[in-house]
């Protein structure tokens, strides 16, 4: 099985401050990484697949990058709407997401 | 635009079976890609449980599989899951989705269900 582990678990950040979070996979997974934003008592939204491509209707603010085990989703400038919680999914083999990351105000 | 939608009983007994239907709307279940099922137990993190392609194959998390059966009903745009035996680590809410390609990138999610196992 292919694990993933998120970093940080919490990030502290305030409107107009750039976010990167980190997810690095057990092993090697190519560019077949997803990044989905969730806010409570709602279901996933796909952000960012293939690593690095923006979902249709996604704010530019968001962008992905990385390849084989390590990738990151930058947050170039923080929006209000933004404060959720981000979840990584290796595709490569199965599906296995992230523990998540919380992006809370400052 | 594709909808989804979860229904099924919110409490089941330890031991037994949670049934879940997903109901599909704005495309039909056989015009391609994948719909599964992922849950996330109240407070903790997703994990995918299992995924049917459109020609009827299933795909199943290695951790749930002796337990898990997905199946669909093309007649009524619907796939199902049901999960056996039931246990109070079980409770969570349980998503259905679908894909917009042919790999497991979830596109479209349903509003949800929270199943409660109880003793």
């Amino acid at each position: 099985d292919i694990q993933m582990t998120q970093s940080p678990s919490t990030v502290s950040a305030s409107v107009g401050d750039r976010v990167t979070i980190t997810c690095r996979a057990s092993q090697g997974i190519s560019i077949w990484l997803a990044w989905y934003q969730q806010k409570p008592g709602k279901a996933p939204k796909l952000l960012i697949y293939k690593a690095s491509s923006l979902e249709s209707g996604v704010p530019s603010r968001f962008s992905g990058s990385g390849s084989g085990t390590e990738f990151t989703l930058t947050i170039s400038s923080l929006q209000p709407d933004d404060f959720a919680t981000y979840y990584c999914q290796q595709y490569n083999s199965d599906s296995t997401f992230g523990q998540g990351t919380k992006v809370e105000i400052k | 635009q594709v909808q989804l939608q979860e229904s099924g009983p919110g409490l089941v007994k330890s031991s037994e079976t949670l049934s879940l239907t997903c109901t599909v709307s704005g495309d039909s279940i056989s015009s391609g890609y994948y719909w599964g099922w992922i849950r996330q137990p109240p407070g903790k993190g997703l994990e995918w449980i299992g995924s049917i392609f459109h020609t009827g194959s299933t795909y199943y998390n290695p951790s749930l599989k002796s337990r898990v059966t997905i199946s669909v009903d093309t007649s009524k745009n619907q796939f199902s899951l049901k999960l056996t035996p039931v246990t109070a680590a079980d409770t969570a809410v349980y998503y259905c989705a679908s894909t917009t390609s042919g790999t497991y990138v979830w596109g479209y999610w349903g509003q949800g269900t929270l199943i409660t196992v109880s003793s």
